[in-house]
């Protein structure tokens, strides 16, 4: 089955500062890759996701990337601000998979004032 | 659309209880699953449905029971509470194209 590994597992760093999550996956035949955030208390939401058909998105101050030759995915987030604190998770899903995604373990990001 | 609904918000059971967790969606999804989250392990699957009387296992699935009667609802069942159950769980609901909505979770403690 997929196996999705995240790195680093806290990231801490200064308001203003870009910050970078990186995941990378095992099942090549994965089509779809999610990142959600979790603040404290609530579930996961969905902030955004990219398919293997397209190597960059763009959502203001988040992005994501996708290297299906090297099986990485990242997620980018520029100027970042107090509000970005939280857990995010990368998530894949394979072709023919079902809906069943494969999430990452998580990575704290604390933004600093 | 209030997205995924779960209830209860908190539980406490003694070893041995039974309880159950309830979900509904109100987005007319077909798949819908159950997972559980503890600290640094990232979110499990316990239980999934790709639609009304169809469920199948996921990662984690000893020691809990699911039904799908109607497209909205997906309760989880604990059938005999153990410590190990301790968790935040979480239900979803999915789309077609795979993108997932989660509840609020339910925390639950197992004494």
């Amino acid at each position: 089955g997929e196996n999705v590994e995240q790195h680093p597992s806290t990231l801490s760093v200064q308001e203003g500062d870009s910050a970078v999550i990186k995941c990378t996956y095992s099942d090549s035949a994965s089509n779809y890759f999610p990142w959600y955030k979790q603040e404290l208390g609530k579930g996961p939401q969905l902030i955004i996701d990219i398919r293997s058909n397209v190597g960059e998105k763009k959502d203001q101050r988040i992005a994501v990337t996708l290297n299906k030759t090297a099986k990485h995915f990242s997620l980018h987030i520029t100027e970042t601000q107090p509000e970005d604190s939280a857990v995010y998770f990368c998530a894949a899903l394979p072709t023919g998979g079902g809906n069943k995604l494969t999430f990452g373990t998580g990575t704290q990001l604390k933004v600093e004032l | 659309n209030a997205g995924v609904t779960q209830t209860p918000k908190f539980q406490v059971l003694k070893t041995g209880q039974s309880m159950t967790l309830q979900c509904a969606q109100d987005m007319n999804h077909e798949y819908m699953s159950w997972y559980r989250q503890d600290p640094g392990m990232g979110l499990r699957l316990i239980h999934y449905s790709v639609g009304a009387g169809i469920t199948d296992q996921g990662e984690v699935p000893n020691g809990y029971n699911v039904s799908r009667s109607t497209t909205e609802d997906f309760p989880l069942r604990l059938l005999s509470a153990a410590p190990s159950q301790t968790s935040v769980y979480f239900c979803a609901s999915t789309t077609g194209l795979g993108t997932q909505y989660f509840g609020p979770g339910t925390r639950l403690t197992v004494l």
